[in-house]
């Protein structure tokens, strides 16, 4: 059975880093792609970034892009999401997700809520 | 920047009828469109891939249809367990993009 279970989330101030961490179960980590998709509260959806199976490939959201980095550690089968420069727009839960062959979010983590205020 | 409209933002329903749900590409995805399911307090569930794909463990109850810019999931006949916000995705282009919902309520 697929498991992600996100951890890192928190009340961060503006202007300040987290680091988002998804550690997984349940499949071959380093033969599928995986991302993160926020959703603020009340709020729907939004695909924030992902990365290739190997981790050499990378993409983002113009809204977080510059300020986020997103990688794996295949050796510990954990997908990371670093966050810099909060804003309070980046109020959020964050899901972690896996991709299915054809990148469709598979499986999806229940979520760490990221809360950015002074 | 794919922006997906989905209609109606809510469908007041009883249980046994069937639901209509409608999403708009503002280009071309080709099939390339997902329908997921949110109750609350969850996370996200992937019920077709690939416009009429089900999932696994998807009910024959939904089916997805459509191509290129216009896109429906139908339920055919609604079950208490079906009532949650739907929404759409597409994986034709970056950036990814969702549509901004369907809640489907009891009426």
């Amino acid at each position: 059975e697929v498991q992600l279970l996100e951890s890192g989330g928190g009340l961060i101030q503006p202007g300040g880093s987290l680091r988002l961490s998804c550690a997984t179960s349940g499949f071959t980590f380093t033969s599928y792609a995986m991302g993160w998709v926020r959703q603020a509260p009340g709020k729907g959806l939004e695909w924030v970034s992902s990365i290739n199976d190997i981790g050499v490939s990378t993409y983002y959201a113009d809204s977080v892009k510059g300020r986020f980095t997103i990688f794996k550690d295949n050796s510990k089968n954990t997908l990371f999401l670093q966050l810099n420069s909060l804003r309070a727009e980046d109020t959020a839960l964050y899901y972690c997700v896996k991709y299915s062959a054809a990148w469709y979010n598979e499986a999806w983590g229940q979520g760490t809520l990221v809360s950015v205020s002074s | 920047e794919i922006v997906l409209t989905q209609s109606p933002a809510t469908l007041s329903l009883s249980p046994g009828e069937r639901a209509t749900l409608s999403c708009r590409a503002s280009q071309s995805v080709s099939s390339y469109l997902a329908w997921y399911q949110q109750k609350p307090g969850q996370a996200p569930r992937l019920l077709i891939s690939d416009a009429s794909g089900r999932a696994t463990g998807v009910p024959a109850r939904f089916s997805g249809g459509g191509s290129g810019t216009d896109f429906t999931l139908t339920i055919s006949s609604l079950e208490p367990e079906d009532f949650a916000v739907y929404y759409c995705h597409q994986r034709r282009s970056w950036p990814r993009t969702f549509g901004q919902g369907t809640k489907v309520e009891i009426k």
